[in-house]
């Protein structure tokens, strides 16, 4: 069935470091590919989306390249700041088309 | 424009007892979901509604599980009896228009957690 495979956390950055979080996903056909975020006692947010291959998600500094060849959807910024802490998540939808398949998510710690 | 409430926000139980969880979506929204997060994991559907029906139920464990939607807007959740394996994050999400192939975003609600004993 459909998944989504992301890299294990924590991950432990300081100020303004580059961040990567790998995601790959398994899944018929080209679907939409989500990333939200979970910030500590909040709920879950989309902070970008990339609806076909070779879209390019941004959002609050954050990238995502949707790539069909090496079914990746990685999330990138280039200096993190400390409120970036969080959990993050990468998704795309079941194969109905309904709801969402996520992935065990990725802690973020980013100190100053 | 208000977000997705859920209520409680926390919860402890002793395992065989019941306990009901409470959703109401942002207004205007036709599709509401629930999920169950249970920590370590990503969240995982266990019911979706459109309106007042339901879309899918297949991961809902029907013999403690059970949900309605009965007006098609607010919701609830509930379980009996729990179970320890029942400790989770049960997030309660909506989206706008009849979901599309993965491009309808839906908006989730910070939460209740469910701690049984």
């Amino acid at each position: 069935g459909d998944s989504v495979t992301q890299m294990e956390g924590p991950v432990t950055l300081s100020e303004e470091a580059f961040l990567t979080i790998n995601c790959t996903y398994t899944a018929t056909g080209y679907p939409s590919l989500f990333w939200y975020v979970q910030y500590p006692g909040e709920g879950l947010q989309l902070l970008l989306k990339a609806t076909k291959a070779d879209d390019k998600g941004s959002n609050k500094g954050f990238e995502a390249t949707y790539r069909k060849e090496t079914t990746s959807f990685h999330l990138e910024k280039g200096s993190v700041q400390v409120s970036d802490s969080a959990v993050y998540f990468c998704a795309l939808p079941n194969q109905a088309g309904t709801a969402l398949i996520f992935g065990k998510g990725t802690t973020l710690s980013v100190s100053s | 424009e208000a977000g997705v409430a859920q209520s409680p926000r926390y919860k402890i139980i002793e395992k065989r007892q019941s306990v009901a969880f409470w959703c109401n979506p942002i207004s205007g929204h036709a599709t509401l979901y629930w999920y169950q997060q249970i920590l370590g994991q990503g969240p995982k559907l266990l019911i979706q509604f459109q309106n007042n029906g339901v879309v899918d139920d297949s991961q809902l464990p029907k013999d403690r599980f059970s949900a309605e939607r009965l007006k098609g807007v607010d919701s609830t959740l509930k379980i009996q009896p729990a179970k320890l394996e029942d400790s989770a994050v049960y997030l309660c999400a909506s989206s706008f228009v009849n979901p599309q192939a993965g491009t309808d975003t839906q908006y989730f609600g910070p939460g209740t957690r469910l701690t049984v004993l």
